[in-house]
């Protein structure tokens, strides 16, 4: 494997059902990010994490729980979520002090809440 | 609040044809990047311009940052089918190297 991998691509879930979404990065980078992407809005950052540990949560409600074991994986951990908050779910990472943060991105995960 | 605006925000041309989208800010940015998202797929970098006034090619594609780095443009030369996508562009928050906001994007469409 190569880049970031995300798994599931497509999931489908009830609004009581509880899931994981799984990223893993075979970069050697040592920053992961959670994004969302709807339609009509721009990419959305929700976490970052750098050096394993969480810097930045965006305002994202708790049904949102984020894990990062060691710097190649991250989860998000999702219970009783709503409609709303279907979506493309995107990681990416990058390396911490790169001149620039450019981003690899993953292919995504698209969620659907029914 | 930094935002960066591109336009337009959909585009349909025929295969062969040349255009031009935009990305612009009321902010300065310190350098911006050019991604290209296929449908299916995450966004994959294109190109990073980070001096005002600087132009970046990548075979067909022109890139330009805007002289006082507030805007860029993205140019395309005889698009073909392959170049369909949604191109997103992104900077730094808060002016200075960190964390990306993105803008919402423009979906290009290259018909055969």
């Amino acid at each position: 494997e190569t880049g970031v991998t995300q798994t599931p691509r497509h999931l489908v879930m009830g609004m009581t059902n509880k899931k994981s979404l799984k990223c893993e990065q075979h970069l050697g980078h040592n920053a992961m990010y959670w994004y969302k992407q709807s339609a009509k809005k721009p990419l959305e950052l929700m976490f970052v994490y750098s050096l394993e540990e969480r810097v930045e949560n965006n305002s994202v409600p708790s049904r949102f729980s984020p894990e990062c074991p060691n710097s190649s994986h991250l989860f998000l951990h999702l219970h009783t979520l709503q409609p709303e908050d279907s979506a493309l779910y995107l990681c990416a990472s990058s390396q911490e002090g790169a001149r620039y943060n450019e981003q690899f991105f993953g292919p995504g995960t698209r969620l659907t809440v029914l | 609040t930094q935002l960066l605006e591109q336009s337009p925000q959909f585009l349909s041309i025929q295969e062969g044809e040349n255009l031009t989208v935009y990305c612009n800010s009321s902010s300065v940015f310190s350098s911006l990047q050019w991604y290209r998202q296929e449908p299916g797929e995450g966004p994959v970098l294109l190109v990073t311009v980070v001096t005002g006034g600087e132009v970046k090619k990548l075979k067909r594609l022109t890139f330009q940052f805007g002289d006082a780095r507030k805007d860029s443009s993205l140019h395309i030369t005889a698009a073909q089918p392959g170049d369909t996508g949604l191109y997103l562009c992104a900077g730094p928050r808060g002016g200075s190297q960190g964390n990306l906001i993105f803008g919402k994007g423009t979906k290009l469409s290259v018909k055969p």
